[in-house]
């Protein structure tokens, strides 16, 4: 079956814009995380959704925000864009939880300037 | 702050040697899981290892757990030039919030 899929792969904004960035998770996976790579940080835990709730969020400002569709694609939106918005951004779906292995994503590749 | 840290943050093997890296994690857990990322690319799952168990195997991989220690191994046999990545360990926080350590990088040498 098809993997995990995420659009754009590569993005360049400026300062101050927004973005939003999509994951398609495997067929009949309903929970879909989202993390932040980067090299300082490491793989940070931005929020889980399950069945179009968020479950969870990790300690990320309010600008960071997501959201989970009927049919499990999920979309996060970083508003007002900071030069350590940079990153690797991860989505991975698994078939209830996290309690399940995680599919993850090619990730989408966010240079803010 | 990160719930797991693996030991050694780099590893450099001559191929066909064994790889060994080393997860500490600080809180009580359902499950502890290992992931191999190469290069920037997403993450792929390894093994997932529950709290009830000790020892488990998937081809060239053993993952061992001991829960009164808070820590894991990961061992990679016979290991191969493809096995050049970076590996982490992931653990369940709570139900719902999965967190990985800074990960260890392996090269093996040709």
């Amino acid at each position: 079956k098809a993997g995990v899929t995420q659009t754009p792969r590569y993005l360049i904004k400026t300062r101050g814009q927004q973005v939003t960035l999509s994951c398609s998770p495997i067929s009949g996976h309903r929970s879909v995380s989202w993390y932040q790579q980067t090299p300082g940080q490491g793989l940070q835990f931005l929020f889980e959704y399950f069945s179009e709730t968020q479950r969870n969020k990790g300690n990320f400002p309010g600008r960071f925000s997501g959201r989970q569709f009927s049919n499990s694609r999920s979309e996060m939106n970083v508003s007002t864009l900071e030069l350590g918005d940079s990153a690797l951004y991860l989505c991975a779906s698994a078939r209830d939880g996290i309690s399940y292995e995680q599919y993850f994503g090619p990730g989408t590749r966010l240079t803010v300037t | 702050s990160q719930q797991g840290e693996e030991d050694p943050q780099a590893l450099s093997i001559q191929e066909g040697e064994n790889a060994t890296m080393n997860c500490s994690y600080k809180t009580s857990i359902n499950n502890l899981q290992w992931y191999r990322q190469n290069s920037g690319r997403g993450l792929v799952h390894l093994i997932l290892i529950r709290s009830n168990e000790r020892e488990k195997h998937s081809g060239r991989l053993r993952v061992t757990l001991d829960t009164s220690k808070k820590s894991s191994s990961l061992l990679i046999t016979a290991s191969r030039a493809a096995d050049t990545a970076s590996y982490f360990c992931a653990t369940d926080v709570n139900d719902y919030k999965l967190s990985f350590g800074a990960g260890t990088t392996v090269t093996v040498r040709a």
